[in-house]
């Protein structure tokens, strides 16, 4: 099993340009989520998914847009990216929702990404 | 405001020896509090979950403990590897929102 993927690993965008990065887990879970971390900063939770075709709002969903057609697949879209976007960003799965005592955030491996 | 607060914020150790990493939060209500390690370049993985009647988990040469009436967490790393270097953040799950609310991180650096 893979677990969780995240492709691009790296990319440099430009101010104003878009671009989409996907999230891929192999585990069947029904919880999907998208985080940014930031020097000096917690993760925080950009936007999340309690599965197929539904998405939900997290702490810092401004700038920031999310699919999920495909129970595997959670999309993240970026329609006009601004310098405040450059930061990692983390895709996590988990089988239950976080509420549940023992419930376990699988993670990505991340995406680096720069804006000009 | 709900807020997790570690220290230090980096530490250096030689291989071999003993470490505690300190987590304070300020969540109320919490349902759980857990540890992830996290290697440079690579996301968070969990090492140890614990609900808020847990006092202490282990997994391995890592022991967290859990004062839930003082609001603090420890995770204790028993001799130590080089492959112990890495970021350990402390998250509490928030009870009335059921959100994640994460540390900043205590940098650890092992060295032989």
């Amino acid at each position: 099993n893979a677990g969780v993927t995240q492709t691009p690993k790296f990319r440099v965008l430009k101010t104003g340009q878009s671009m989409t990065l996907l999230c891929a887990q192999d585990m069947n879970h029904e919880y999907m989520y998208w985080y940014r971390q930031d020097p000096g900063m917690g993760l925080r939770l950009i936007h999340y998914s309690v599965g197929e075709g539904t998405t939900a709002k997290g702490e810092v969903p401004d700038g920031y847009n999310v699919s999920r057609l495909k129970k595997q697949n959670f999309l993240l879209g970026l329609e006009s990216a601004a310098p405040s976007q450059t930061s990692v960003y983390f895709c996590a799965s988990s089988y239950r929702p976080e509420g549940w005592a023992h419930n376990e955030q699988f993670f990505g491996p991340g995406t680096r990404l720069t804006v000009l | 405001k709900n807020q997790v607060e570690q220290s230090p914020q980096s530490l250096i150790i030689l291989e071999g020896k003993n470490c505690t990493l300190q987590c304070n939060y300020t969540v109320s209500p919490f349902s759980n509090l857990r540890w992830y390690k996290q290697d440079t370049g690579r996301g968070p993985v969990s090492l140890t979950i614990m609900t808020f009647s847990e006092n202490t988990k282990s997994n391995g040469r890592y022991t967290a403990t859990l004062d839930a009436d003082t609001k603090q967490s420890s995770l204790h790393i028993t001799a130590s590897q080089l492959s112990d270097s890495a970021s350990y953040i402390c998250v509490v799950l928030y009870y009335n929102t059921d959100k994640l609310i994460f540390g900043t991180g205590t940098r650890l650096q092992v060295f032989p």
